[in-house]
Protein backbone atom coordinates (compact mmCIF):
# COMPACT_ATOMS: atom_id res chain seq x y z
CA UNK A 1 0.00 0.00 0.00
CA UNK A 2 1.06 3.51 -0.25
CA UNK A 3 3.49 4.58 2.42
CA UNK A 4 3.88 8.25 3.78
CA UNK A 5 7.22 8.81 6.00
CA UNK A 6 7.54 11.94 7.98
CA UNK A 7 10.75 12.40 9.55
CA UNK A 8 11.47 13.31 12.68
CA UNK A 9 8.89 11.70 14.71
CA UNK A 10 9.85 13.90 17.43
CA UNK A 11 12.43 16.85 18.02
CA UNK A 12 12.56 18.83 20.97
CA UNK A 13 14.49 22.65 20.34
CA UNK A 14 15.00 25.70 21.50
CA UNK A 15 12.94 29.32 21.38
CA UNK A 16 13.89 31.31 18.37
CA UNK A 17 15.62 27.87 16.28
CA UNK A 18 14.21 27.15 13.16
CA UNK A 19 13.10 23.31 12.52
CA UNK A 20 12.41 21.15 9.80
CA UNK A 21 9.97 18.62 9.11
CA UNK A 22 9.93 16.34 5.98
CA UNK A 23 7.33 14.35 4.25
CA UNK A 24 8.00 11.30 2.00
CA UNK A 25 5.85 9.73 -0.45
CA UNK A 26 8.09 6.66 -0.73
CA UNK A 27 6.44 4.67 -3.42
CA UNK A 28 4.33 6.91 -5.34
CA UNK A 29 4.03 10.10 -6.43
CA UNK A 30 2.19 12.94 -4.99
CA UNK A 31 1.10 16.01 -6.43
CA UNK A 32 -0.69 17.17 -3.71
CA UNK A 33 0.77 17.30 0.21
CA UNK A 34 -1.22 18.58 3.13
CA UNK A 35 0.16 19.79 5.98
CA UNK A 36 -2.38 19.43 9.34
CA UNK A 37 -1.28 20.54 12.90
CA UNK A 38 -3.02 18.58 15.58
CA UNK A 39 -3.57 20.30 18.55
CA UNK A 40 -4.29 18.22 22.47
CA UNK A 41 -8.37 16.63 22.28
CA UNK A 42 -8.92 18.77 19.44
CA UNK A 43 -9.43 17.83 15.40
CA UNK A 44 -7.02 18.09 12.40
CA UNK A 45 -6.24 21.64 11.70
CA UNK A 46 -5.52 22.21 7.99
CA UNK A 47 -2.25 24.68 7.72
CA UNK A 48 -1.51 24.57 4.32
CA UNK A 49 -1.96 23.12 0.82
CA UNK A 50 1.47 22.37 -1.25
CA UNK A 51 1.60 21.50 -5.15
CA UNK A 52 4.57 19.98 -6.60
CA UNK A 53 6.44 23.03 -8.18
CA UNK A 54 4.39 25.80 -6.82
CA UNK A 55 3.95 27.53 -3.66
CA UNK A 56 1.60 26.49 -0.87
CA UNK A 57 -1.51 27.88 -0.40
CA UNK A 58 -1.95 28.62 3.21
CA UNK A 59 -5.83 28.43 5.54
CA UNK A 60 -6.53 31.65 7.10
CA UNK A 61 -4.80 32.38 10.14
CA UNK A 62 -1.19 30.40 9.79
CA UNK A 63 1.24 32.27 9.07
CA UNK A 64 3.43 31.78 6.12
CA UNK A 65 6.27 32.96 7.10
CA UNK A 66 6.63 31.41 10.22
CA UNK A 67 5.56 28.08 8.37
CA UNK A 68 7.72 27.46 5.29
CA UNK A 69 6.44 24.59 3.42
CA UNK A 70 8.42 23.62 0.19
CA UNK A 71 7.37 21.39 -2.18
CA UNK A 72 10.26 20.50 -4.66
CA UNK A 73 9.70 17.14 -6.17
CA UNK A 74 6.64 14.66 -6.56
CA UNK A 75 7.70 12.72 -3.70
CA UNK A 76 8.95 15.57 -0.88
CA UNK A 77 7.62 18.29 0.99
CA UNK A 78 9.03 20.14 3.58
CA UNK A 79 7.53 22.28 6.61
CA UNK A 80 10.18 24.08 8.45
CA UNK A 81 8.88 26.47 11.46
CA UNK A 82 10.93 29.26 11.97
CA UNK A 83 12.27 30.90 15.33
CA UNK A 84 10.05 28.56 16.48
CA UNK A 85 8.38 29.58 20.40
CA UNK A 86 6.73 27.26 23.01
CA UNK A 87 3.04 27.86 21.28
CA UNK A 88 3.86 26.11 18.26
CA UNK A 89 4.26 23.45 20.17
CA UNK A 90 1.90 20.40 18.74
CA UNK A 91 1.94 17.40 16.68
CA UNK A 92 2.17 17.91 12.86
CA UNK A 93 0.78 15.42 10.15
CA UNK A 94 1.46 15.85 6.64
CA UNK A 95 -0.64 13.97 3.78
CA UNK A 96 -0.27 13.26 0.19
CA UNK A 97 -2.97 12.38 -2.51
CA UNK A 98 -1.53 10.56 -5.29
CA UNK A 99 -1.06 11.95 -8.68
CA UNK A 100 -2.95 10.11 -10.47
CA UNK A 101 -5.78 9.70 -7.39
CA UNK A 102 -9.73 10.52 -7.60
CA UNK A 103 -12.36 12.59 -5.29
CA UNK A 104 -12.80 8.67 -4.30
CA UNK A 105 -8.90 8.15 -3.66
CA UNK A 106 -7.97 8.29 0.41
CA UNK A 107 -5.43 10.40 1.39
CA UNK A 108 -2.21 8.63 2.80
CA UNK A 109 -0.70 10.18 6.23
CA UNK A 110 2.13 10.29 7.44
CA UNK A 111 3.08 9.08 11.14
CA UNK A 112 3.15 12.53 12.18
CA UNK A 113 6.33 14.74 14.34
CA UNK A 114 5.66 15.54 17.81
CA UNK A 115 7.30 19.38 18.15
CA UNK A 116 8.27 20.68 21.63
CA UNK A 117 9.55 23.91 21.84
CA UNK A 118 11.36 24.80 25.26
CA UNK B 1 -19.54 24.57 3.49
CA UNK B 2 -18.85 21.35 4.13
CA UNK B 3 -18.77 20.29 7.77
CA UNK B 4 -18.18 16.78 9.59
CA UNK B 5 -20.20 16.44 13.01
CA UNK B 6 -19.36 13.47 15.04
CA UNK B 7 -20.58 12.88 18.39
CA UNK B 8 -18.05 14.11 21.49
CA UNK B 9 -15.88 11.56 23.35
CA UNK B 10 -14.52 10.02 24.87
CA UNK B 11 -16.74 7.11 24.73
CA UNK B 12 -15.43 4.39 27.20
CA UNK B 13 -16.57 0.40 26.53
CA UNK B 14 -16.25 -2.83 27.69
CA UNK B 15 -14.39 -5.75 25.21
CA UNK B 16 -16.86 -7.14 23.11
CA UNK B 17 -19.33 -4.11 23.59
CA UNK B 18 -21.02 -2.87 20.51
CA UNK B 19 -19.51 0.19 19.33
CA UNK B 20 -21.35 3.43 17.58
CA UNK B 21 -19.81 6.24 16.68
CA UNK B 22 -22.36 8.56 14.81
CA UNK B 23 -21.39 10.99 11.69
CA UNK B 24 -23.36 13.07 10.19
CA UNK B 25 -22.12 16.15 7.70
CA UNK B 26 -23.25 18.90 5.52
CA UNK B 27 -22.20 19.15 1.93
CA UNK B 28 -23.18 19.73 -1.60
CA UNK B 29 -23.43 17.67 -4.11
CA UNK B 30 -22.35 13.95 -3.47
CA UNK B 31 -19.26 13.86 -1.49
CA UNK B 32 -16.85 10.96 -0.75
CA UNK B 33 -17.25 9.82 3.16
CA UNK B 34 -14.53 8.21 4.88
CA UNK B 35 -13.56 6.86 8.55
CA UNK B 36 -9.37 7.56 9.61
CA UNK B 37 -8.23 5.86 12.68
CA UNK B 38 -4.98 7.47 14.66
CA UNK B 39 -3.88 5.09 17.63
CA UNK B 40 -1.67 6.65 20.19
CA UNK B 41 1.43 8.67 19.12
CA UNK B 42 1.10 7.98 15.32
CA UNK B 43 -0.74 9.24 12.12
CA UNK B 44 -3.88 8.82 10.43
CA UNK B 45 -4.76 5.77 9.11
CA UNK B 46 -7.97 5.19 6.34
CA UNK B 47 -10.40 2.75 8.19
CA UNK B 48 -13.16 2.60 5.61
CA UNK B 49 -14.80 5.10 2.99
CA UNK B 50 -18.11 4.88 0.63
CA UNK B 51 -18.09 6.61 -2.35
CA UNK B 52 -22.08 7.00 -3.12
CA UNK B 53 -25.42 6.76 -1.15
CA UNK B 54 -26.09 3.31 -0.08
CA UNK B 55 -22.16 2.49 -0.07
CA UNK B 56 -21.27 0.38 2.72
CA UNK B 57 -17.46 0.53 3.55
CA UNK B 58 -16.20 -2.30 6.13
CA UNK B 59 -13.04 -3.15 7.60
CA UNK B 60 -11.53 -5.18 10.36
CA UNK B 61 -14.91 -5.93 11.62
CA UNK B 62 -15.81 -2.13 11.34
CA UNK B 63 -18.56 -0.99 9.30
CA UNK B 64 -20.54 2.21 7.80
CA UNK B 65 -23.51 2.75 5.54
CA UNK B 66 -23.34 6.13 3.20
CA UNK B 67 -27.30 7.60 3.90
CA UNK B 68 -27.90 9.93 1.84
CA UNK B 69 -31.32 10.56 3.11
CA UNK B 70 -30.08 11.72 6.80
CA UNK B 71 -26.55 12.56 5.58
CA UNK B 72 -25.03 10.19 7.96
CA UNK B 73 -21.95 7.89 7.59
CA UNK B 74 -22.25 6.25 11.43
CA UNK B 75 -19.42 3.76 12.35
CA UNK B 76 -20.31 0.73 13.98
CA UNK B 77 -18.46 -2.67 15.46
CA UNK B 78 -20.02 -5.66 17.05
CA UNK B 79 -17.65 -6.91 19.31
CA UNK B 80 -14.64 -3.83 20.29
CA UNK B 81 -11.14 -5.09 21.75
CA UNK B 82 -8.90 -3.62 23.41
CA UNK B 83 -6.52 -3.05 20.51
CA UNK B 84 -8.91 -0.99 19.14
CA UNK B 85 -8.72 2.24 21.17
CA UNK B 86 -8.06 5.17 19.41
CA UNK B 87 -9.51 8.13 18.20
CA UNK B 88 -11.66 8.29 15.26
CA UNK B 89 -12.31 10.66 12.93
CA UNK B 90 -14.74 11.07 10.24
CA UNK B 91 -14.22 13.46 6.71
CA UNK B 92 -15.59 13.94 3.60
CA UNK B 93 -14.21 15.00 0.36
CA UNK B 94 -16.56 16.73 -2.12
CA UNK B 95 -16.40 15.70 -5.93
CA UNK B 96 -15.07 18.87 -7.43
CA UNK B 97 -13.23 20.06 -4.97
CA UNK B 98 -10.18 20.15 -7.15
CA UNK B 99 -7.13 19.87 -4.20
CA UNK B 100 -8.80 16.45 -2.27
CA UNK B 101 -8.34 18.20 0.50
CA UNK B 102 -10.56 16.57 3.63
CA UNK B 103 -12.92 17.81 6.07
CA UNK B 104 -12.50 16.15 9.01
CA UNK B 105 -14.95 15.96 12.07
CA UNK B 106 -13.66 16.83 15.72
CA UNK B 107 -12.74 12.79 15.91
CA UNK B 108 -14.27 10.46 18.83
CA UNK B 109 -11.87 8.93 21.37
CA UNK B 110 -12.85 5.11 21.96
CA UNK B 111 -11.21 2.82 24.87
CA UNK B 112 -12.09 -0.41 25.56
CA UNK B 113 -11.16 -1.61 28.82
CA UNK B 114 -10.68 -5.92 29.32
Amino acid sequence: GAVVSQHPSRVICKSGTSVKIECRSLDFQATTMFWYRQFPKKSLMLMATSNEGSKATYEQGVEKDKFLINHASLTLSTLTVTSAHPEDSSFYICSASPKHGTVNSPLHFGNGTRLTVT
Amino acid sequence: GNSVTQMEGPVTLSEEAFLTINCTYTATGYPSLFWYVQYPGEGLQLLLKATKADDKGSNKGFEATYRKETTSFHLEKGSVQVSDSAVYFCALRRPGAGSYQLTFGKGTKLSVIP
